[in-house]
């Protein structure tokens, strides 16, 4: 069965470093998202991706976000100078035409020290 | 801009026991998801509820939804350990199909 999948699993990162999170969604969906979660609390809506552009974004995603699909497969999540708040595990999903569903990656555990 | 929430936040039950999980959000939400996630883990899909009335059964876990109370609940029914895990309910706003996503109900069945 087509899943999504995502890497690192786990990344530890200095503050202020940049670091891009990747993510490789199901082969014929459309549209992407990327959501977080800090340790013990809802997950959060970051961003989502349709047809090349950003569709939609939260007051999280400040200009030190940005997202990518660089090769038709993979869809990255990068953020410029990491903060110590941005520890978090950073889901990405995507949803295939006429679907209704959000499939979710395993995530991606974000450590900034 | 639509809120979600959840009650309990945190339940323990016993095996065979019955329980049921409430979700609330504020405004109209076209459709309601629910998704369990383990300690560590991803999101699993449990459930699309696309109109008010939908009911819709798996296993142990039934999830309803009533579109006019803008409430969603999933009950579980003669609970197992196995059921033990952190259950999520969200709404779907916007033509891009955003996840608003309540605060979680964290279930612990004991033996």
């Amino acid at each position: 069965e087509p899943e999504v999948t995502q890497t690192p699993s786990h990344q530890v990162t200095q503050m202020g470093q940049e670091v891009i999170l990747r993510c490789v969604p199901i082969s014929n969906h459309l549209y992407f998202y990327w959501y977080r979660q800090i340790l013990g609390q809802k997950v959060e809506f970051l961003v989502s991706f349709y047809n090349n552009e950003i569709s939609e974004k939260s007051e999280i995603f400040d200009d030190q976000f940005s997202v990518e699909r660089p090769d038709g497969s993979n869809f990255t999540l990068k953020i410029r100078s990491t903060k110590l708040e941005d520890s978090a595990m950073y889901f990405c999903a995507s949803r295939g035409p006429g679907r209704n569903e959000q499939f979710f990656g395993p995530g991606t555990r974000l450590t900034v020290l | 801009e639509l809120k979600v929430e959840q009650n309990p936040l945190f339940l323990s039950m016993q095996e065979g026991k019955n329980y049921t999980i409430y979700c609330n959000y504020s405004t109209t939400s076209d459709r309601l998801y629910w998704y369990r996630q383990d300690p560590g883990k991803s999101l699993e899909s449990l459930f699309v509820l696309l109109s008010n009335g939908a009911v819709k059964q798996e296993g142990r876990l039934m999830a309803s939804l009533d579109t006019k109370a803008r409430l969603s609940t999933l009950h579980i029914t003669a609970a197992v350990h196995d059921l033990s895990a952190t259950y999520f309910c969200a709404g779907y706003t916007g033509t891009a199909s955003k996840l608003t996503f309540g605060t979680g109900t964290r279930l612990q069945v004991t033996l």
